[in-house]
């Protein structure tokens, strides 16, 4: 299977059930994203893992714990969220190659979720 | 940080006929412009990109041009088909490693 991958692409929670997300790239990148993405608004970038290290939390509640074992996946453990969680998860992957230069990010499918 | 404005959110046009979306842009340093289409139950996919050297690129029936001065940069459809109805967004560099994604075009072709 090529590029990136996520399951499930569906899920229905509980506000009291803990769940995980996982996304799997098969580009051989090296950087990772978590990214919400929900009605009227710009995707909203949540983590950054770079060569398994994260790199960036932008604000995210702790209700969202990311875990990043190999540069090849990502997991979003889930855990007491709210109705307003509800959105779209997308994962990201990019090169990461050496220097300071913006890059091509590929996306996943994304994981509907849906928080009862 | 970069500031990302994308217009207009709906656009819908005739098969056949052009479309053009439109993003400005604040930081005057970013240097990489990619688009993305979204189609209906699936996640982002590049469609084109354009780096700050160049100021046109073109791939078939879509084109991206850059102004650098004024800051913006639009995406170009020609002969827009009924499988280019997507949502369209536009991104800029936040920093060397994150892009900052506009708000989102919904493009309808009309057959």
């Amino acid at each position: 299977e090529t590029g990136v991958t996520q399951t499930p692409r569906h899920l229905v929670m509980g506000m009291t059930n803990k769940k995980s997300l996982k996304c799997e790239q098969h580009l051989g990148h090296n950087a990772m994203y978590w990214y919400k993405q929900s009605a009227k608004k710009p995707l909203e970038l949540m983590f950054v893992y770079n060569f398994k290290e994260q790199t960036e939390n932008n604000s995210v509640p702790s209700r969202f714990s990311p875990e990043c074992p190999n540069s090849s996946h990502l997991f979003l453990h889930l855990h007491t969220l709210q109705p307003e969680d509800s959105a779209l998860y997308l994962c990201a992957s990019s090169p990461f190659l050496a220097g300071p230069t913006a890059e091509t990010q590929y996306f996943g499918p994304g994981t509907r979720l849906l928080v009862l | 940080g970069e500031n990302v404005e994308q217009h207009p959110s709906t656009l819908s046009v005739q098969e056949g006929d052009s479309a053009v979306i439109k993003c400005t842009y604040s930081d005057s340093a970013s240097n990489y412009f990619p688009w993305y289409k979204q189609e209906l139950g699936k996640g982002p996919q590049l469609i084109i990109d354009i780096r700050s050297n160049v100021g046109e690129k073109k791939d078939q029936r879509i084109a991206v041009t850059l102004n650098k001065t004024a800051k913006h940069f639009s995406l170009h459809i020609t002969e827009t088909q009924p499988e280019d109805s997507a949502v369209y967004f536009c991104a800029a560099p936040k920093n060397a490693r994150q892009l900052t994604f506009g708000s989102g075009t919904q493009l309808t072709v009309l057959p």
